[in-house]
């Protein structure tokens, strides 16, 4: 069975520009996480979707990040314009639903931003 | 405020030697508790879970871990520790009103030494 897929594993931006990270989740997985985890800090949830829908984006700076997931199937999150703080790895997760409380981790994106 | 602690930033540990690694959590209610692994460059995978039931659970690697709820404790265990059990590990906890949201604590590297 195919992991979780994430790509690019690795981006280098300038601040203020803009970067796209892409995930395809386990097949048949209703429920996709993207999480944000800054080194040396444990992963933090961003937004949550089941299916096409958004089930809670309450932690994701919505000012400069945005996510969506059209077909219920692979995501994208997008940071712009990029700040600092944004340097983290960015791990996406799915699980069979919500109530399974095993999320299968992709291996996430590293971001630097200079 | 609700939270999860990993008192443990790094624990240097001998090739079969036994592991304890310390999770406290805070909240109102009991949450259901996982504790993840974490390779270097590679996702996070679940090691166990606790929802109900038995509070001495077994995972996967040779690792244990026990529930106390008197200590608010989910403490994570293995009798011989191998040379590839080095990595992060995270404690996480969910709340069954907010399925998905997975709130980590910072980890505990775990370095093996010959």
């Amino acid at each position: 069975e195919a992991g979780v897929a994430q790509s690019p594993r690795y981006k280098i931006i300038e601040k203020r520009q803009s970067v796209a990270f892409w995930c395809n989740p386990i097949s048949g997985h209703a429920t996709l996480y993207w999480y944000q985890q800054i080194l040396g800090q444990g992963p933090k949830l961003l937004i949550q979707f089941q299916n096409n829908g958004v089930v809670d984006d309450s932690q994701l700076p919505k000012d400069r990040f945005s996510a969506e997931r059209l077909k219920g199937v692979d995501s994208t999150l997008k940071i712009q314009p990029a700040k600092l703080e944004d340097s983290a790895v960015y791990l996406c997760a799915s699980s069979l639903d919500r109530e399974n409380g095993e999320l299968f981790f992709g291996e996430g994106s590293r971001l630097t931003v200079l | 405020a609700q939270s999860v602690t990993q008192p443990d930033i790094h624990i240097t540990v001998s090739e079969g030697a036994s592991l304890e690694l310390r999770c406290n959590y805070s909240y109102g209610a009991t949450p259901y508790l996982f504790w993840y692994v974490q390779s270097p460059g590679q996702g996070l995978q679940l090691l166990l879970k606790y929802f109900s039931g038995d509070t001495l659970v077994q995972g996967i690697k040779g690792f244990e871990a026990e529930f106390k709820r008197s200590q608010s404790s989910f403490n994570l265990r293995k009798p011989s520790v191998h040379w590839s059990d080095a990595a992060e590990y995270f404690c996480a906890v969910v709340l069954t009103d907010s399925w998905g949201k997975l709130q980590f604590g910072a980890g505990t590297q775990v370095v093996v030494t010959p």
